[in-house]
């Protein structure tokens, strides 16, 4: 069966430190990539996705992610963290063809303290 | 403000209530989807409604009830739950890829249930 997984369930950061979380999907055809960020107390919203072209996508807030068919990953980057990126993060895959089935990873919870 | 909205935020229903969820979505889209998500595991997909068909069940206990009467409506009837059953029930959209969609899904803020 398809999952997702992410490799870190709880990161501790101080503000202005690099982040990468990441992310590998098990599924040998073509997928669709997503992260998403549920904020505290907020509900789930997209920080950026991969469809297909440049491999390197950028999302909101600074962030970006980095897609690697050989290794079936799609790790989350970002240069220099703030407090206000405190939220757990998702990763997701849509298998393309056939209905919108998002499988999603169990989430990493980013602490960033000033 | 996401487009997609969801009553009541919280609930707390005893085991032999029945209660509904209610999730409206105002972007048009042509698909609808409940998630759960429960403590330290990955949002459960339950179900997808693709113009108003549901197309997806993924396994769900017949104690929830899915209902889509149009494209913007979804609602999840709930009746003699467990205790387990308490979560964070999500509601999405999304404009069905097999007819042009782009896959990406736009989410509620959710239910807060709790069973006692």
């Amino acid at each position: 069966a398809q999952s997702v997984s992410q490799h870190n369930h709880h990161v501790i950061l101080s503000e202005a430190a690099s982040l990468e979380l990441g992310c590998n999907y098990s599924y040998g055809g073509t997928v669709n990539l997503f992260w998403y960020v549920q904020y505290p107390g907020q509900h789930l919203q997209l920080l950026l996705k991969y469809f297909s072209g440049d491999p390197l996508v950028k999302g909101i807030k600074g962030f970006e992610a980095e897609f690697i068919k050989s290794k079936f990953s799609f790790n989350l980057r970002k240069p220099s963290v703030q407090w206000s990126d405190t939220a757990e993060y998702f990763c997701a895959v849509i298998l393309s063809g056939g209905y919108n089935k998002l499988i999603f990873g169990a989430g990493t919870r980013l602490a960033v303290h000033p | 403000e996401t487009g997609v909205t969801q009553t009541p935020r919280h609930l707390v229903m005893g085991m032999t209530n029945k209660k509904s969820l209610k999730c409206e979505q105002h972007l048009g889209h042509n698909a609808m989807y409940w998630y759960k998500q429960s403590a330290k595991k990955p949002l459960e997909l339950m179900f997808v409604y693709s113009l108003e068909e549901r197309v997806e069940n993924n396994s769900v206990p017949s104690r929830f009830s899915p209902e889509c009467p149009n494209s913007s409506h979804l609602f999840l009837h709930l009746h003699t739950l467990q205790p387990e059953d308490s979560a964070l029930y999500l509601c999405a959209s999304s404009q069905d890829q097999q007819r042009g969609g782009r896959n990406e899904q736009f989410f509620g803020p959710g239910t807060r249930l709790t069973v006692l």
